[in-house]
């Protein structure tokens, strides 16, 4: 069984511009999570689809932030525009409904903002 | 204020000897709790999860114990071994059904041959 993939693996972008990531979780997984490590942090929740709805997004930073999960499978975060404080990796989870304890991480996109 | 604590100090430990990890909560009160392992360059991989209502919780060499007085949670590797040295995260859940899991900045254990 494939696990969560995350595309691209690395991004190198410059203030101001736009940067869209991926993520497909692992099949079946109707929950799906977006996270994201800034330099020197601890890891941090930034929201939670179940199936294409938005089931919680208390942790997005701010409006530059849009996530998307169309038809209940893979999901978009967007950054536009970029700021330096942005910098991290941004890791995304999913999990089947029901099981919210039991999250799967993909390997993360690092994400330089210059 | 809320905060998980973890050694911040990689911890160095000689290979067969018992790695013992400290976490530490404030000003939470989990329903749960978990330890991840994170490798360089990859995504954090669940290992174990202990409840409230839990003391202690084994998998083959892992044990993990949850004292929700003290607010900690010891993390022990039984038999190091090389192949453990990571950086282990320490995570918990204020309910089973909130969304999110909240991290610690996690410690870096390294095991010598």
């Amino acid at each position: 069984e494939a696990g969560v993939t995350q595309f691209p693996s690395h991004s190198v972008i410059e203030k101001g511009q736009t940067v869209t990531l991926r993520c497909d979780p692992i099949s079946g997984h109707d929950n799906l999570y977006w996270y994201r490590r800034v330099m020197g942090k601890e890891i941090k929740f930034l929201l939670h689809f179940v199936k294409e709805s938005k089931q919680d997004e208390s942790g997005m930073p701010n409006n530059r932030f849009l996530a998307e999960r169309t038809g209940g499978t893979y999901s978009t975060l967007k950054v536009q525009p970029a700021e330096l404080e942005d910098s991290g990796v941004y890791f995304c989870a999913s999990s089947q409904i029901g099981r919210i304890e039991t999250q799967y991480f993909g390997p993360g996109t690092r994400l330089l903002v210059l | 204020s809320q905060k998980i604590e973890q050694n911040s100090e990689a911890l160095n430990i000689q290979e067969g000897k018992t790695a013992t990890l400290t976490c530490n909560y404030t000003n939470y009160s989990p329903a749960y709790l978990q330890w991840y392992r994170q490798d360089p360059g990859r995504g954090p991989v669940f290992l174990l999860l202990i409840r409230e209502n839990e003391k202690e919780k084994r998998k083959e060499r892992l044990k993990v114990t949850f004292d929700t007085t003290l607010k900690q949670s010891l993390f022990h590797i039984t038999a190091s071994q090389p192949a453990d040295s990571a950086t282990y995260l320490c995570a918990l859940g204020e309910s089973s059904s909130a969304s999110k899991i909240i991290f610690g900045s996690g410690t870096r254990l390294s095991i010598r041959p």
